[in-house]
């Protein structure tokens, strides 16, 4: 148990789908990322969000849309996904975020198994 | 560039020692870290080294930095059907973590 918690765990959606993915971290850090993981890539970091501000946008197509209501909690709304976007969806918080603050050890969830048919 | 090299695949006998290794390219990253990832789980942190460190031990864990080759390893003593996982080696950088793609334990009875 790491503190981070994700909902659901798995997922099955059809292309013309809207769902959403939920994150919640009950560390009181103050950053929070999604990542994707798939078979055929390393981890690919997707959207940083620091004290509730997205920081980072990883050349992301818009079909994923992230939300940061508050510090504890992010959210990957998806509509129209395409069968490429099966994968391992990984949320991730910090203690501090910002840049140039030097590291922050990130704290992973357990992730969300997206399959798109 | 940002990036960081670790084989895929180490097979090990139940009971002796793994060594997975990892090398990564920025001289100025502060932390070096690894992660442990099991089936159907998100990624737990092992332990990590700050870069003015060589050596950390923590129980069954040892990592050792050169920070000279950028070199990076794992060694866990006493290997258990428990390690079997993928075990992803990072490197800071700012703001970012750059992992790398992941070495496959497999533990061999």
């Amino acid at each position: 148990e790491t503190g981070v918690t994700q909902t659901p765990r798995h997922l099955v959606m059809g292309m013309t789908n809207k769902k959403s993915l939920k994150c919640e971290q009950h560390l009181g850090h103050n950053a929070m990322y999604w990542y994707k993981q798939s078979a055929k890539k390393p981890l690919e970091l997707m959207f940083v969000y620091n004290f509730k501000e997205q920081t980072e946008n990883n050349s992301v197509p818009s079909r994923f849309s992230p939300e940061c209501p508050n510090s504890s909690h992010l959210f990957l709304h998806l509509h129209t996904l395409q069968p490429e976007d099966s994968a391992l969806y990984l949320c991730a918080s910090s203690p501090y975020g910002g840049r140039g603050r030097g590291t922050d050890t990130q704290y992973f969830g357990p992730g969300t198994r997206l399959t798109v048919l | 560039g940002e990036d960081v090299e670790q084989s895929l695949f180490l097979s090990v006998r139940e009971g002796d020692s793994s060594v997975i290794n990892c090398t990564y390219t920025d001289s100025s990253s502060t932390y070096l870290y690894w992660y442990k990832q099991e089936p159907g789980a998100g990624l737990q942190l092992l332990t990590y080294i700050f870069s003015n460190m060589d050596m950390k031990q923590d129980q069954r864990l040892t990592v050792l930095l050169n920070k000279k080759d950028k070199h990076l390893s794992l060694r866990i003593a006493d290997t258990q059907t428990g390690d079997s996982a993928i075990y992803f080696c990072a490197e800071s950088l700012d703001d970012k973590i750059i992992f790398g793609k992941g070495t496959r334990l497999h533990i061999l009875p």
